[in-house]
């Protein structure tokens, strides 16, 4: 088990649905982050929020909207996705420290199919 | 840009050493982070390096070379359950913040 808790484990939508992810930790870290992971290639990082705050947007396309409403929790929107947006979606959270031996920690992601 | 390089498999025997090399070039480092990914879980963190030189912890160790962009991931006394993906992961500071970088990963398969 790891200390970031991803739901749900697994997802089944349309390409017409509304979800959301969500994504809890409680280790006090008030930096946050999503990734996409396809299957055999490394995750890929979509957004950072530190201090509740979007901080990064890697150009990822609008039908994905990330909120964090406060320092534990993060959600991930998802609307009108194509079926190559089916991946993994992994969560990790960290301090936001520029430096030092601070690892960001992942949860187990949400393995997301896209019909 | 980023660019991270891994050699994509490898194969070694229980009991043995492996090394798996990263080679990296980037802007705003910030430090180096080795990974180890079981299939459908989640990256789990395995060491870090931020100054050249080599950094041990029990069976694995890592040594970063900043001048040369190379970083190994040195895996004693190979266990079956060691069979995952290792991912090296650059930190560069940008405006926005900090960002983890991932290589191509390597898959390491321990055979008996």
């Amino acid at each position: 088990d790891t200390e970031v808790t991803q739901t749900p484990k697994h997802l089944v939508m349309g390409m017409t649905n509304k979800k959301s992810l969500k994504c809890e930790q409680h280790m006090g870290h008030r930096a946050m982050y999503w990734y996409k992971q396809k299957a055999k290639k490394p995750p890929e990082l979509m957004f950072v929020y530190s201090y509740e705050k979007l901080s990064i947007n890697e150009s990822v396309p609008s039908r994905f909207s990330p909120e964090c409403p406060n320092s534990s929790l993060l959600n991930l929107h998802l609307h009108a996705l194509q079926p190559e947006d089916s991946a993994l979606y992994l969560c990790a959270s960290s301090q936001v420290r520029a430096a030092g031996n601070q690892p960001q920690h992942f949860g187990d992601g949400t393995r997301l199919s896209i019909l | 840009g980023q660019n991270i390089d891994q050699p994509t498999e490898m194969t070694a025997t229980e009991g043995a050493i492996v090394q798996i090399n990263c080679t990296y070039q980037t802007s705003g480092f910030n430090g180096l982070f080795w990974y180890q990914q079981h299939a459908g879980e989640a990256p789990t963190f395995l060491s870090y390096n931020v100054l050249d030189g080599l950094e041990e912890k029990g069976r694995f160790s890592s040594f970063l070379s900043r001048s040369k962009g190379y970083s190994y991931l040195l895996l004693k006394e190979l266990q079956m359950k060691d069979s995952a993906s290792y991912l090296c992961a650059v930190r560069s500071f940008t405006g926005g913040g900090n960002k983890l970088t991932f290589g191509t990963g390597t898959q390491l398969k321990v055979e008996l």
